[in-house]
């Protein structure tokens, strides 16, 4: 059983730049996750999807970040105009419906933005 | 509101006894608890479920007191793996939603 992958692992940009990144999920999970983490602090809620449709969106989350899961498989986070304060460890998980919402986490984008 | 948890950091000799604690303000459905190593996925540990059950894995077992809106991870007889940093994520929605995270307790074992 495979367990969550992102891509890319390490994301370098500048500032003002487009990202894209992307998250597989643990195949029979039909529950998505987006969460980002700064340094020393825990990993903070972004949005999630149950299969194709996005169920809550963060209200700290500005107009600059979308995500989308289009079939309900994989998952993309895209951040436009990129800025020095969204460099983080932006992390995906995934999780069953019907179970205990154990949330499986993948090995997350570091981005750095200069 | 971001669960509150104790201590901030705990250094412990190979073989000694931990407890982290993670406190709400709010009413609980679950509480889950991670552990993650630098520059690492955090990695599941166990869920408690509202009801005040109490759980093990090996030498990690953890307590949910629904009175208190308080989960207690135990690490007895910690070993050099066991160092990383701890997160409780909490859920006061239940049906599969987000998680609450805080901000995490370092817990050191050394020789």
């Amino acid at each position: 059983d495979t367990g969550v992958s992102q891509d890319p692992r390490h994301k370098i940009t500048k500032r003002g730049q487009n990202v894209t990144f992307r998250c597989d999920p643990i195949s029979e999970h039909n529950r998505l996750y987006w969460y980002r983490q700064t340094l020393g602090q825990g990993p903070e809620f972004l949005t999630y999807f149950q299969n194709e449709a996005q169920l809550e969106k963060s209200r700290l989350l500005s107009d600059r970040f979308s995500a989308e899961r289009p079939k309900g498989s994989f998952s993309t986070l895209e951040i436009q105009r990129t800025e020095q304060g969204d460099s983080a460890m932006y992390l995906c998980a995934s999780s069953l419906s019907g179970s205990t919402n154990e949330q499986y986490f993948g090995p997350g984008t570091r981005l750095t933005v200069t | 509101q971001q669960p509150v948890q104790s201590p901030q950091a705990v250094i412990l000799r190979e073989g000694e006894d931990a407890v982290i604690n993670c406190s709400s303000s709010k009413a609980l459905y679950s509480v889950h608890w991670y552990r993650q190593k630098h520059g690492e996925a955090p990695v599941f540990l166990m869920i408690l479920l509202k009801g005040g059950e109490q759980k093990g894995h090996d030498k990690i077992s953890a307590s949910f007191n629904e009175k208190k809106q308080q989960s207690s991870l135990y690490l007895t007889a910690s070993q050099l793996s066991y160092s990383g940093t701890y997160f409780c994520g909490t859920d006061y929605q239940g049906g599969g939603n987000k998680l609450t995270f805080g901000t995490g307790t370092q817990l050191k074992v050394e020789l």
